[in-house]
């Protein structure tokens, strides 16, 4: 039982554009969101995060989105570079998970000079 | 600076065999937490502890065990080890009690199990 599903497994894009990935969830408890980005050999850092009480949060080039009623979460970031190519997990967290993640499967984004 | 640090970062081992990795990390976090990364999966959660002498299971925890007889430390232990746990484990730990907090991950660690 998938909680937080990633369904693009890839996502290829042109330096400089804009890069969005996207995350669903099915867990009505979940009220606190994050993102991660991995590079090969290392773990993972932390990117961004949402409350559930909000539905944007900004940091820099990085925009998260959240819409509660689609149960979904998108992260763009603009403009795209080639230092951003690495995997992104999405997280969730919430109800009685208290203080633990579930993750997404992850996406592995590449970005082309 | 304060970090998290896994050992061995690489092992090789044979089926049936006991297994430990080890996890350290020096922010003096109370939350400390075993991830395992496959392929199609993502990380999942083999077991947690919210301090000394806590331990709970999480989504994947047959075949592991932990302990957690210090805030700094929580080795994993596979008790014998089978193909199926052949993956990337990553520990990580949280300062947040009662919250999601951010999770600092160490490198990870690779174990192969033939």
């Amino acid at each position: 039982d998938q909680q937080v599903k990633q369904n693009s497994p890839s996502l290829s894009v042109q330096e400089g554009r804009i890069s969005i990935l996207n995350c669903d969830y099915t867990n009505s408890m979940f009220d606190y969101f994050l993102w991660y980005k991995k590079y090969p050999a290392e773990g993972p850092t932390f990117l961004i995060s949402i409350s559930s009480i909000k539905d944007k949060n900004e940091d820099g080039r990085f925009t998260v989105f959240l819409n509660k009623s689609a149960k979904h979460l998108s992260l763009h970031i603009v403009p795209s570079q080639p230092g951003d190519s690495a995997v992104y997990f999405c997280a969730a967290a919430g109800g009685t998970s208290y203080g633990k993640l579930t993750f997404g499967q992850g996406t592995i984004l590449t970005v082309h000079p | 600076d304060a970090e998290i640090t896994q050992s061995p970062r690489h092992k090789i081992t044979e089926t049936g065999r006991q297994v430990t990795l080890a996890c350290h990390q020096t922010w003096n976090h109370n939350n400390m937490f075993w991830y395992r990364q496959d392929l199609g999966h993502g990380l999942r959660l083999i077991h947690y502890s919210y301090g000394v002498h806590d331990t709970n299971k999480g989504e994947v925890s047959d075949g592991y065990s932990v302990s957690r007889s210090n805030t700094e430390d929580l080795p994993l232990t596979l008790e014998s080890a089978a193909s199926s746990q052949t993956s990337v484990y990553f520990c990580a730990s949280s300062e947040v009690f009662g919250s999601t907090g951010e999770l600092f991950f160490g490198e990870g660690s690779r174990l192969t199990v033939l």
